[in-house]
C-alpha cells in the first residue's frame, strides 16, 4: 500500500540553524511527493513537490530531493527563522491511479527559537 | 482570491449526537477533499467528489458518516451518531483538477466528542 513515515517531533532549533525533517515512503506505484506546512491557526499550505525521481522542490529556502533508490523526500533548510515555526507534512499522491488521494505522514512540529 | 472556507471552526458536542460541518470551496475548482486529522497523525482521506458526484468514498464510516455536495459547489460532512473517537479536525480541501491539481486546504472544523 502507500504510506508515508515522518521522522518524530517535535523538533527545536535556535535561529540560522540547519534543519533536516527525514520522510520516508512506501507506495505500490510511481508516487508525486510534497511537503505542506501547516502554521498555528491555519490550514495546509503546499510548500514544495517534486514529480519524478532526482526531481528537486524548493521554496522559500526549503528544499527536498526526490530519492527513488531509497525512497526517501528529506527535508533541508540551511538557515531557519523564527517564522519557520509550523508543522511540517510529507505526503504522497500516487500517479497511477485516477484518484487525487494525498496519503500523510504524521507531522513534524518544529519551533525555532530567536 | 478567497480561499477554501470551512464553519464552524470549533465544535464541542456529547457522544451520539449530531454534527455537520460545512465547507465552501475556492470558485470553480471541480474536485473537493474531506480529511480527518486525528491528534498526533497526518491528515487521511475520508471522501472525495468531482462537481457533484463521489469518487472516492472507500474510507468513509458509512454507518455514522454521510457527505453530500448537491450543486457541486459547497458541501457537508455529517456525523450521527458520534463516537469518542470522531474527535479530530476535518478538513476540507478543493482543486482545479482531479489528479493533477494542487489541494488548497481550508483551516479545518476541531471536534471534540465528550
Amino acid at each position: 500500500g502507500n504510506s508515508v513515515t515522518q521522522m518524530e517531533g517535535p523538533v527545536t532549533l535556535s535561529e540560522e540553524a540547519f534543519l533536516t525533517i527525514n520522510c520516508t515512503y512506501t507506495a505500490t506505484g510511481y508516487p508525486s511527493l510534497f511537503w505542506y506546512v501547516q502554521y498555528p491557526g491555519e490550514g495546509l499550505q503546499l510548500l514544495l513537490k517534486a514529480t519524478k525521481a532526482d526531481d528537486k522542490g524548493s521554496n522559500k529556502g526549503f528544499e527536498a530531493t526526490y530519492r527513488k533508490e531509497t525512497t526517501s523526500f528529506h527535508l533541508e533548510k540551511g538557515s531557519v527563522q523564527v517564522s519557520d515555526s509550523a508543522v511540517y507534512f510529507c505526503a504522497l499522491r500516487d500517479r497511477g491511479s485516477t484518484l487525487g488521494r494525498l496519503y500523510f505522514g504524521r507531522g513534524t512540529q518544529l519551533t525555532v527559537w530567536p | 482570491e478567497a480561499g477554501v472556507a470551512q464553519s464552524p471552526r470549533y465544535k464541542i458536542i456529547e457522544k451520539r449526537q449530531s454534527v455537520a460541518f460545512w465547507c465552501n470551496p475556492i470558485s470553480g475548482h471541480a474536485t473537493l477533499y474531506w480529511y480527518q486529522q486525528i491528534l498526533g497523525q497526518g491528515p487521511k482521506l475520508l471522501i472525495q467528489f468531482q462537481n457533484n458526484g463521489v469518487v472516492d468514498d472507500s474510507q468513509l464510516p458509512k454507518d455514522r458518516f454521510s457527505a453530500e455536495r448537491l450543486k457541486g459547489v459547497d458541501s457537508t460532512l455529517k456525523i450521527q451518531p458520534a463516537k469518542l473517537e470522531d474527535s479530530a479536525v476535518y478538513l476540507c480541501a478543493s482543486s482545479l483538477q482531479e489528479l493533477a491539481g494542487e489541494q488548497f486546504f481550508g483551516p479545518g472544523t476541531r471536534l471534540t466528542v465528550l
